[in-house]
């Protein structure tokens, strides 16, 4: 199973509007990391939080961690067009092994 | 500064015929080197990782092997394929536990 899963799974807003997706994770971590992927393409790093950091901002970008409840948000303000994507989230569990969540497909329309 | 390259593309395969999807990297040394599926619509899955040349981690009992002959080199295998091995198959690298992973531009194939 994946250490991490996202909610929801897909998410369909109006530009201008805030998407807001979770991700719950099961094993403790070192580190909790977001990225996001246009569709057929790779994946671009977006943020990165440690696990002794509790909030963290980039940009129109808002992630935040809180350990006691395994689980973290990714905010994007004020969102476009250009901003639709799937969003994962990943995690360290073990060592250097990287694992991600199902991710969440968000649809901004304009 | 460093760049990642997956090839090809895209692939289409008949069902029990080998594959090789290669993986290599630049401007890095000593890099941590993934191989992810992902089926349309879903999350990634983790198929190998490896720390160093030679050292290889299976995550998921499969039809598929995965070797590091060099530092920067990661080649995705398999001697005979199957129609459930069709996905699109991802490369990425990162250089320790707190950095961030950058990813190839991924491999779609199709077995038929």
């Amino acid at each position: 199973s994946q250490q991490g899963e996202e909610d929801p799974q897909a998410l369909s807003i109006q530009e201008g509007e805030n998407a807001t997706m979770n991700c719950s994770y099961k094993t403790s971590i070192n580190n909790l990391q977001w990225y996001r992927q246009n569709s057929g393409r790779g994946l671009v790093h977006l943020i990165l939080i440690r696990s002794n950091e509790r909030e963290k901002h980039s940009g129109r970008l808002r992630v935040t961690l809180d350990t006691s409840k395994k689980s973290s948000s990714l905010l994007i303000t004020a969102s476009r067009a250009a901003d639709t994507a799937s969003y994962f989230c990943a995690t360290t569990p073990a060592g250097n092994k990287l694992t991600f969540g199902g991710g969440t497909r968000v649809l901004v329309k304009p | 500064s460093q760049t990642i390259h997956q090839w090809p593309a895209t692939l289409v395969q008949p069902v029990g015929s080998p594959l090789s999807l290669e993986c290599t990297v630049e401007g890095t040394s000593n890099p941590n080197l993934y191989w992810y599926r992902q089926a349309a619509g879903r999350g990634l899955q983790l198929l190998f990782y490896s720390v160093g040349i030679g050292q290889i981690s299976s995550e998921v009992p499969q039809n598929l092997s995965a070797s590091r002959p060099q530092d920067r080199q990661f080649i995705l295998s398999s001697k005979k394929l199957l129609l459930s091995d069709s996905g699109f198959y991802l490369c990425a690298w990162k250089t320790d536990m707190n950095t961030e992973a950058f990813f190839g531009q991924g491999t779609r194939l199709t077995v038929v």
